[in-house]
């Protein structure tokens, strides 16, 4: 089944004790994101990458970093979380191809990561 | 800066009523635009793509559609039933090249289908 996988799915963290969300997906995407989704604001970017040991910031990089060593993981750190990263987080990938699972412009989102800094 | 907005934030229908979930945004140079359906705990399911060059999609009861040069698209729901009930999302992707794989979120339509 075309999945991507989000581990936690939820987390309660102290303030400046660091953290890794992990996400993997099956389906050999080039592309793959991280979101956040705050009340009133909706989901916005935080990293992408294009592919293998290629990533770039989105519109809220601030406090987050990312690595892409294997195509199928993406996983996000938060080196000093803080109260402000307290949200709700996905993960997405997309293909390149023309057909099924890896079809381009389909976006594929994890079930989400529950995060709560205290 | 590209901006979407859903219009309204909630919305409560009796089952078997047709309905329309309104999204628009305010940038027309746009390469497609997606709806999504989202449920607590299981993430987002995408529901149906326009590309910018297409007036509408149609998938079962969904049919969306899209006017770029207004800026606006909807999503018609036919006979709802209460396994609708869920959070609905429009994206709009602003680049062509879709390098930044990056997609511009309204901050959703939460329907509810009374049975």
């Amino acid at each position: 089944e075309a999945q991507v996988t989000q581990n936690p799915r939820y987390l309660i963290t102290v303030t400046g004790k660091k953290l890794t969300v992990t996400c993997s997906q099956n389906m050999n995407h080039e592309y793959m994101s991280w979101y956040r989704q705050d009340p009133g604001l909706g989901l916005r970017q935080i990293y992408y990458s294009m592919n293998v040991e290629v990533t770039d910031k989105g519109d809220v990089p601030e406090g987050y970093k990312v690595s892409r060593k294997e195509k199928r993981n993406f996983p996000l750190i938060l080196e000093s979380p803080s109260p402000n990263q307290t949200s709700l987080y996905f993960c997405a990938s997309r293909g390149i191809g023309t057909g099924g699972p890896r079809a381009k412009n389909i976006q594929y989102f994890g079930a989400g990561t529950r995060l709560s800094v205290l | 800066k590209q901006e979407v907005t859903q219009i309204p934030a909630a919305l409560s229908v009796p089952e078997g009523e047709n309905l329309v979930l309104n999204c628009s945004f305010t940038d027309s140079a746009i390469y497609n635009l997606q709806w999504f359906r989202q449920d607590p705990g299981k993430g987002l399911t995408s529901l149906l793509l326009i590309q910018s060059s297409q007036r509408e999609q149609t998938s079962g009861r969904l049919n969306a559609s899209l006017d770029k040069s207004s800026g606006r698209s909807t999503l018609y729901i036919a006979a709802s039933q209460p396994g609708d009930s869920a959070t609905y999302l429009c994206a709009v992707r602003p680049d062509l090249s879709g390098a930044t794989n990056k997609l511009i979120f309204g901050t959703g339509t939460l329907l509810a289908v009374q049975p």
